[in-house]
């Protein structure tokens, strides 16, 4: 069974601060998204990441996949307010008939002033 | 252009009552995702449909749960003699093709009193 945890489940930021948010996965994947909930809303797709090495920046965030550490981080870089949201790495399996996506629980993510 | 619409936004049942959820996709996209978000289990899938066909239904939680596709298109969920325990945000996804990026509609909140 495909497990994915992320750490931390909860931070709390001060604006112009860096911080990473790490999503490790259990079993050999081709595929993980990282998405954005804001509260009371649906989710936002912000990367996919489909190869090993594979980095992807957009504004402040940059996310990075390596496939043999079973390992994706999503990097923040000098964090704003606009940025405090929920979350989430998903990790997807090719074939086997486990076509849906495996979420990690989310980082509830808090950026002060 | 238009994203995932889901219906209804919100839904309060008694507990034994039947409800039906509905999705409509993203035109043109050909796999469509049911997932359920509760505070309790988190984001879980359900259901995937390629076409009006569900290779994967492993993610429903009893037979209690079904769903369908018609067209290509519109794909309605249905959970028969609701319990407590099925209150949740039940959102849905659509993507060009089988492993492509999901894309998520605003969810339906279901509430079984």
């Amino acid at each position: 069974e495909l497990k994915v945890e992320q750490n931390p489940l909860f931070l709390s930021m001060q604006e112009g601060k860096n911080y990473t948010i790490y999503c490790n996965y259990s079993t050999t994947s081709d595929r993980l998204y990282w998405y954005r909930q804001d509260p009371g809303k649906s989710l936002e797709s912000l990367f996919v990441l489909l190869s090993n090495g594979a980095v992807k920046q957009e504004g402040r965030l940059m996310a990075s996949l390596d496939t043999k550490a079973r390992l994706s981080t999503l990097h923040i870089t000098a964090a704003v307010h606009d940025l405090s949201a929920t979350y989430f790495c998903a990790v997807g399996v090719s074939g086997g008939g486990a076509d849906g996506l495996t979420f990690g629980k989310g980082t509830h993510l808090i950026i002060q002033p | 252009g238009a994203g995932v619409s889901q219906s209804p936004s919100n839904k309060v049942t008694e507990k034994g009552k039947d409800v039906e959820l509905r999705c409509d996709p993203i035109s043109g996209h050909t796999a469509l995702y049911w997932y359920r978000q509760s505070l309790g289990q988190g984001l879980e899938f359900l259901i995937y449909f390629q076409g009006n066909s569900a290779p994967d239904k492993s993610g429903l939680p009893s037979d209690r749960f079904s769903a369908e596709r018609t067209g290509g298109s519109v794909s309605t969920l249905t959970i028969q003699r609701t319990q407590q325990e099925d209150s949740a945000v039940y959102l849905c996804a659509s993507s060009l093709w089988r492993f492509a990026e999901q894309f998520f509609g605003p969810g339906t909140r279901l509430t079984v009193l």
